[in-house]
């Protein structure tokens, strides 16, 4: 079991849609987190970090609840440019810290 | 800026043939990262550099090895290629650790 779970999707979408994404972690450790996106055969991109007071971006939002250990990413009126696969990525610290990645979650948004 | 750069952008090896993967960042970061990717699991860690001078395993690091020959490059070789080494590799950087990382293009490895 991966410490960072993604439901992989896909989530298929109308333009115009709010989505929503969650990523569970398992480490009570994991500190700073992060939402990617990463396009068909391209390297993942910085989308947000993940405060706890939450981030908001544009039509960008996530959230980072402790108490339940996970961290979401909100997209408001989808584009069709938004598709792509978000990955989450935490850190837990070893020593030095550990990134771990979730698996993504597919997002296809159709006209 | 460049950024994160990898060479090369596709290498296909034989079984056995052995070949270092090169990535250099010029963003003056911290850290470094080599991580692979295959399809339904995601990024997994096989190396990582905290800063210049250290390196340490991450996830899977069994059949790889990394130099962190300066502050800018990181290279991750392969002894010994295996079909289960085929994927795509990431490298990454950041300016600390942990803090926002950022990735080159990849390298498509195939292992025949």
């Amino acid at each position: 079991r991966k410490e960072v779970e993604q439901d992989p999707g896909p989530f298929n979408v109308p333009e115009g849609a709010t989505v929503a994404f969650n990523c569970t972690y398992s480490n009570s450790a994991s500190q700073s987190f992060f939402w990617y996106r990463q396009d068909c055969r391209k390297e993942p991109k910085l989308l947000m970090s993940v405060y706890s007071s939450g981030n908001e971006d544009g039509r960008f939002t996530a959230q980072l609840n402790r108490a339940s250990q996970y961290i979401s990413l909100l997209i408001r009126d989808s584009k069709l440019s938004d598709s792509a696969t978000y990955l989450c990525a935490g850190w837990a610290s070893g020593g030095s810290y550990i990134p771990t990645f979730g698996r993504g979650t597919s997002l296809i948004v159709h006209p | 800026n460049a950024g994160v750069t990898q060479t090369p952008k596709f290498q296909v090896l034989k079984t056995g043939q052995s070949m270092t993967l090169q990535c250099a960042q010029d963003m003056n970061h911290n850290s470094m990262y080599w991580y692979r990717q295959d399809p339904g699991m995601g990024l997994r860690l096989i190396y990582y550099s905290a800063s210049e001078g250290t390196t340490d395993k991450g996830e899977v690091p069994n059949g790889y090895n990394v130099s962190r020959l300066n502050k800018r490059e990181f290279s991750l070789r392969l002894e010994s290629a295996a079909p289960s080494q085929t994927s795509v590799y990431f490298c990454a950087s950041s300016e600390a650790n942990p803090y926002e990382q950022y990735f080159g293009p990849g390298t498509r490895l195939t292992v025949t």
